[in-house]
Formats: structure tokens, sequence, C-alpha cells
């Protein structure tokens, strides 16, 4: 079992749509939860860090459940723009070095 | 506002020949990273710098080597260059502090091929 585990998708949503993502995670010493956002062939964004109790950016919500070991991203009014990859990162906290990624879903905002 | 720069952004190489992908932050942080990243399989850690003066191997280290040259450079060499390490790499720092959430913030990538 992958330490970090996503569904790749693709999501395909028509704009102004409402999706979710959910990624799991194996470790239950798991210490700081991150969503990045990766476009093509591009370099890793921070999108938000996730907070144990749920915290929100704009059209984005980001929830931790640490008994079931998941994290969710909401988006909220889907846009053209937020056509990418989205990357649940995990730190495992023993020493600050300790990410882990996921592969990533993708994400497809239709016009 | 550079953040951190990565160089060369592409290369080719032929199996067995070396080369060194430099790596510099201008954020004063701690902490540097080197990661490959290929299709499927998620960003992986080749070695990392905790801080100046110290470096550790990640989950995929043969093959290369590390030198972190003060607090701002992190250079990554490829002593044999083979197929196998035909990848897009990314550096990333972050401040390395042990309490709160460690952003790691990432380097464009560089993109190399090995015949």
């Amino acid at each position: 079992r992958k330490e970090v585990e996503q569904d790749p998708g693709p999501f395909n949503v028509p704009e102004g749509a409402t999706v979710a993502f959910n990624c799991t995670y194996s470790n239950s010493a798991s210490q700081s939860f991150f969503w990045y956002r990766q476009d093509c062939r591009k370099e890793p964004k921070l999108l938000m860090s996730v907070y144990s109790s749920g915290n929100e950016d704009g059209r984005f919500t980001a929830q931790l459940n640490r008994a079931s070991q998941y994290i969710s991203l909401l988006i909220r009014d889907s846009k053209l723009s937020d056509s990418a990859t989205y990357l649940c990162v995990v730190n495992i906290g023993s020493g600050t070095y300790k990410y882990i990624f996921g592969t990533g879903t993708r994400l497809k905002v239709l016009a | 506002n550079a953040g951190v720069t990565q160089t060369p952004k592409f290369q080719v190489l032929k199996t067995g020949q070396s080369m060194t992908l430099q790596c510099a932050q201008d954020m004063n942080h701690n902490s540097m990273y080197w990661y490959r990243q290929d299709p499927g399989m998620g960003l992986r850690l080749i070695y990392y710098s905790a801080s100046e003066g110290t470096t550790d191997k990640g989950e995929v280290p043969n093959g290369y080597n590390v030198s972190r040259l003060n607090k701002r450079e992190f250079s990554l060499r490829l002593e044999s260059a083979a197929p196998s390490q035909t990848s897009v790499y990314f550096c990333a720092s972050s401040e390395g502090r042990y309490s709160g959430a460690n952003v790691l913030t990432f380097g464009a990538g560089s993109r190399l091929t090995v015949l």
C-alpha cells in the first residue's frame, strides 16, 4: 500500500461546478498536511496547508480527518484556470525532511 | 523575489557522462532537498540537507551525490549518468524549524534526458 494515495483522475467538470478530492495516508504519526498544485511541466506550488480544524481560502476548503487518516480538498465554482494536477503532501514529522507525495489528481475544468 | 533557482532547465547527456545540477535559494531557509519526478511515481526524495554542513540520503540516492556549498546552495551530481536517471529534478527548500508546518518551496525544475 502506498503511504499517500490519491485518485489519479482525471476529473472532468464544467465551469462553475464543485469538485472534491480525497487523499488517504497510512502513517498515523503524520503531522503536517498540504495541498500543492502542479501545472503541466511546471513545479509544484503550495495551494494551502491543511489544519486540524479545517481551513478555507476563497473557493478552496481543506479538511483533515485524523481518525480515518484522510485529507480532502473542495473547490467551489470551478474556473478554467483551476485545471491542473493537485498533489497531496504529508510530512511525517520525525524530522523536517520526510515529506511524502501522492501521485496527484488531475482536474480538467471544461468550458 | 527569486525564491529557488535551478540550473540548467534542460540537459541531454549520453550514458556515462557526468553533470551537476545547481540550486540556490534566497529565502534564508535552513533545509534543502533534491527530488525527482517520474510519471505515475510522485516526487521521490534523492538527498536532503537539514542544515548547512549536513547532508543525508533520501529514498532514491543511488547514482547521485550532493554538496551543500553554503546556506544558499545545494548541488546534485550525477557521476556516471544512466538512462534510468532520465527524469525531472526539482530542488526545494524549507525553513527547517522543528515546530510548525514547514512549507516546501520548489524551483522550476531541470529536465534531464540520458541517452
